[in-house]
């Protein structure tokens, strides 16, 4: 069946350090890729996401490369801020299937 | 905006109370999801309806039951809580996409104790 496997936290970071969260999945066909992030007290909301192999989600800063060779989708951030101190999440949907599998999160705490 | 609300955001519950929790989406989504969130487990699917009417089981759905009587609301059902109900419940819905899995819109979660 599907799964997906993220780098275990939590992380800890001082601002403005380089960020990357490991993603990898197993998954028959072509799934969807997505992160989706987790503010305090609040629900899931998208992050960004791809759709095929090699393209590249981005917002906010964040950006992923869906990696089928390798299959992976690695979150990376290139100067983090405190306010995107929080729980990400990596997850794959299939076409047809309507339901997505998500990874057990992981805390990114960023320290002044 | 697509917006998902759910009834309450804290619940106290007494063990073997029959417990409600509502989930509305405003945005004609067809798909809408039940999920526990629990420390170290992850997002865990319990039920989802892909129509009015229409559910399926997930990962997690013993102890649970649904309702979906109308396309915007979707209704988690714990027929008896259980101490190891406590957790914090995620509602979400998504359109049902042609092209492929499209993006799941969550609810500000409704934290669930059982005493």
């Amino acid at each position: 069946g599907n799964s997906v496997t993220q780098m275990e936290g939590p992380v800890t970071l001082s601002e403005e350090a380089f960020l990357t969260i490991n993603c990898t999945y197993t998954a028959t066909g072509y799934p969807s890729l997505f992160w989706y992030v987790q503010y305090p007290g609040e629900g899931l909301q998208l992050l960004l996401k791809a759709t095929k192999a090699d393209d590249k989600g981005s917002n906010k800063g964040f950006e992923a490369t869906y990696r089928k060779e390798t299959t992976s989708f690695h979150l990376e951030k290139g100067s983090v801020q405190v306010s995107d101190s929080a729980v990400y999440f990596c997850a794959l949907g299939r076409h047809n299937a309507g339901k997505s599998t998500f990874g057990d999160g992981t805390t990114l705490t960023v320290k002044p | 905006d697509v917006k998902v609300t759910q009834s309450s955001r804290y619940l106290v519950k007494r063990t073997g109370e029959k417990v409600f929790l509502e989930c509305v989406q405003d945005m004609d989504h067809e798909n809408m999801f039940w999920y526990r969130q629990d420390p170290g487990l992850g997002l865990r699917l319990i039920y989802f309806s892909y129509d009015v009417k229409m559910k399926e089981k997930g990962d997690i759905p013993e102890g649970y039951s649904v309702s979906r009587e109308k396309k915007e609301r979707f209704s988690l059902i714990l027929e008896s809580a259980s101490t190891n109900q406590t957790s914090m419940y995620l509602c979400a819905s998504s359109l049902e996409g042609l092209a492929g899995v499209e993006t799941q819109y969550f609810g500000p979660g409704t934290r669930l104790l059982v005493l």
